[in-house]
């Protein structure tokens, strides 16, 4: 069962513009979610983070909002740069610390 | 910076042998993960350990998968034997007790031949 999901497989944005990456979760018990980005042969590396009593977490030019009504939750990135190409994986964790990821999703920043 | 180790970086092996992967979680972290991730897919757990405790082997194959951390530091996870389908990256990751932001190593890409 897919508890998290990241329906956009890939991602395609110009240098110095917004990129959005989607994440939806099912699970009404996650009460902590996270975004890891990914290069090729390299472990996903923990990006930015946000509890369930947020709607909203800034760091530089990374933002995760949260809206829990609708069990989504998206990262911005202002402005996109080349090096921002990665896989970015959305996860989710309940007090248990049984954490899940979505599929990821493939962002390249176009030069 | 403190940082998760894990090796071997890259493993090939022929189906039915036996392959280890070791990892050492970052330093005073007590929960310690193993996940396996298949392109194109996100990493799924097999085994959490909280010390040298098994907290969740759900998702583990445990006819052929078995994983330790006997001094609650350092731990293994091995295959035996090695099937086709366990070609993937073997990925190691720690948390602070209270945490929940987990931190990962390079991972183990894995290639059964």
């Amino acid at each position: 069962d897919q508890q998290v999901k990241q329906n956009s497989p890939s991602l395609s944005v110009q240098e110095g513009r917004i990129s959005i990456l989607n994440c939806d979760y099912t699970n009404s018990m996650f009460d902590y979610f996270l975004w890891y980005k990914k290069y090729p042969a390299e472990g996903p590396t923990f990006l930015i983070s946000i509890s369930s009593i947020k709607d909203k977490n800034e760091d530089g030019r990374f933002t995760v909002f949260l809206n829990k009504s609708a069990k989504h939750l998206s990262l911005h990135i202002v402005p996109s740069q080349p090096g921002d190409s990665a896989v970015y994986f959305c996860a989710a964790s309940a007090r248990n610390n049984d954490m899940r990821f979505g599929a990821g999703t493939r962002l390249t920043v176009k030069p | 910076e403190a940082e998760v180790a894990q090796s071997p970086r890259y493993k090939i092996t022929e189906k039915s042998q036996a392959v280890a992967f070791w990892c050492d979680p970052i330093s005073g972290h007590a929960t310690l993960y193993w996940y396996r991730q298949i392109l194109g897919q996100g990493p799924e757990l097999l085994v959490q350990f909280q010390d040298e405790s098994v907290v969740d082997d759900s998702q583990l194959p445990k006819d052929r998968f078995s994983a330790e951390r006997l001094k609650g530091v350092d731990s293994t996870l091995k295959i035996q034997p090695a099937e086709l389908g366990d070609s993937a990256m073997y990925l190691c990751a720690s948390s602070s007790r209270r945490g929940n932001t987990q931190y990962f190593g390079p991972g183990t890409r894995l290639t059964v031949l």
